[in-house]
């Protein structure tokens, strides 16, 4: 079965600066997608990022990147110059042949001004 | 922006009741789900629909009950609320082709059982 871990439970960064998020996940498939969501305090879970496995270039929206690593199966989500708005808790997620989501348990960011 | 919707946003009830968690999404999505996330914590999957009339326990074991009769709306039911089931319960929805379609999200109902 697909696992997905996420190893920070909490994490801080300056206002401006930039941060990254580890997520590592097992799985022996080779077809797969993985997402970023961000959960604001008592808001709607959104979706940040998203990476098809099948493609070796990073993906990419504004201040959020991802560093893809298959081999490693590490998928971190970097957040360059950090706003306020950024603070949520951020999941990871592994979506493959099961149809399921799979998420990780969770890294809480907090950003200091 | 998603259109997914989950009323009630809050509710504090008694041990015993029956209750009904409403999720509704206008986007015309096949897929839809319920997930249980305690604060601070990972969101499991307790049920999930690919269509009308199709419905499946999650990995998560959950004595809750769902039902799709329309394509937009997918209501979980707890028959008799217990002080266990305290917990807040996310919908999301997706469309029914490619497993790259993110999940959209309604806001999610706190649901708090003294």
């Amino acid at each position: 079965a697909q696992t997905v871990t996420q190893s920070q439970p909490e994490m801080s960064v300056q206002e401006a600066e930039t941060v990254t998020l580890s997520c590592t996940y097992d799985t022996s498939e080779s077809d797969y997608y993985l997402f970023w969501y961000k959960q604001p305090p008592s808001r709607q879970m959104i979706l940040v990022i998203r990476q098809e496995a099948y493609k070796q270039q990073n993906a990419t929206e504004n201040r959020f990147s991802v560093n893809f690593q298959k081999a490693a199966k590490s998928f971190s989500l970097k957040i360059s110059d950090s706003q306020l708005g950024d603070a949520a808790m951020y999941f990871c997620a592994y979506w493959g042949n099961t149809g399921k989501l799979i998420f990780g348990q969770g890294t809480t960011l907090q950003v200091k001004p | 922006e998603a259109d997914i919707y989950q009323t009630p946003r809050y509710l504090v009830i008694g041990t015993g009741k029956k209750i009904t968690l409403e999720c509704s999404q206008t986007m015309g999505h096949d897929k839809m789900y319920w997930y249980q996330q305690d604060p601070g914590m990972e969101l499991h999957l307790i049920h999930y629909s690919y269509g009308v009339n199709s419905t499946e326990k999650g990995d998560l074991s959950s004595e809750s009950t769902v039902s799709r009769i329309r394509t937009e709306h997918f209501p979980l039911t707890l028959e008799s609320a217990r002080p266990s089931h305290t917990s807040q319960y996310l919908c999301a929805s997706s469309p029914g082709t490619g497993n790259n379609q993110p999940q959209h999200f309604g806001d999610g109902t706190r649901l708090s059982i003294l």
